[in-house]
């Protein structure tokens, strides 16, 4: 089956800092979505990417889609206290002779931002 | 915007009782799905359904079923609830052409 990784597992920096976090898979998405889980709630989409090399920003996030179609990363700039969560990956293959392609979830970043 | 909603944010049933999970998505989307969420294990895809009436086994269908009547009105049924269904449940919308997925707020069941 489709795996897929992402890293880090877990990021502690300083208010301001900037941050980096990248997902790969074994076989090729047409798909990368980026997610943040606060606590006890559901994932809110952040980033939805849909073509090779693709780069989306939503104000403090950027996310591009690799060229190779089988990573993707996302960068937050100027961290801040909110920006504490955990982030997934999501990625979403041929759909084959259906509508539905199943999702992949990577394991998630877990953030702490110390102000 | 997408609104996902769950019918229950907490619910603590007992052994052996049904259970009834409500979702409703307001976008009009084809495709819903229900997951559960486990520490250390992600998010594992437990139905999905790509229309009214059409429902398809995820990755763990087992002790569950589902309900979709209409379009926009997903149910996950736990027919006789079990100590190791206690979890969170997601349920998610999106549209058939392949876009996003969008989750709802979360049902944390606990059953004792």
């Amino acid at each position: 089956g489709q795996q897929l990784n992402q890293s880090p597992q877990s990021m502690f920096i300083q208010e301001g800092e900037d941050v980096s976090m990248n997902c790969t898979s074994s076989s090729i998405f047409n798909t990368w979505l980026w997610y943040k889980q606060d606590p006890g709630e559901g994932p809110v989409l952040l980033i939805a990417l849909y073509k090779a090399g693709e780069l989306t920003s939503n104000g403090r996030l950027t996310a591009q889609f690799g060229i190779t179609r089988k990573d993707s990363f996302l960068n937050i700039s100027a961290s801040i206290p909110s920006d504490v969560g955990i982030y997934f990956c999501a990625g979403r293959g041929n759909a084959g002779g259906t509508s539905y392609g199943k999702l992949t979830f990577g394991q998630g970043t877990i953030l702490t931002v110390h102000p | 915007d997408v609104k996902v909603t769950q019918s229950s944010r907490y619910l603590v049933k007992r052994t052996g009782e049904k259970v009834f999970l409500e979702c409703v998505q307001d976008m009009d989307h084809e495709n819903m799905f229900w997951y559960r969420q486990d520490p250390g294990l992600g998010l594992r895809l437990i139905y999905f359904s790509y229309d009214v009436k059409m429902k398809e086994k995820g990755d763990i269908p087992e002790g569950y079923s589902v309900s979709r009547e209409k379009k926009e009105r997903f149910s996950l049924i736990l027919e006789s609830a079990s100590t190791n269904q206690t979890s969170m449940y997601l349920c998610a919308s999106s549209s058939p052409q392949g876009g996003a997925i969008y989750f709802g707020e979360g049902s944390w069941l606990t059953v004792v």
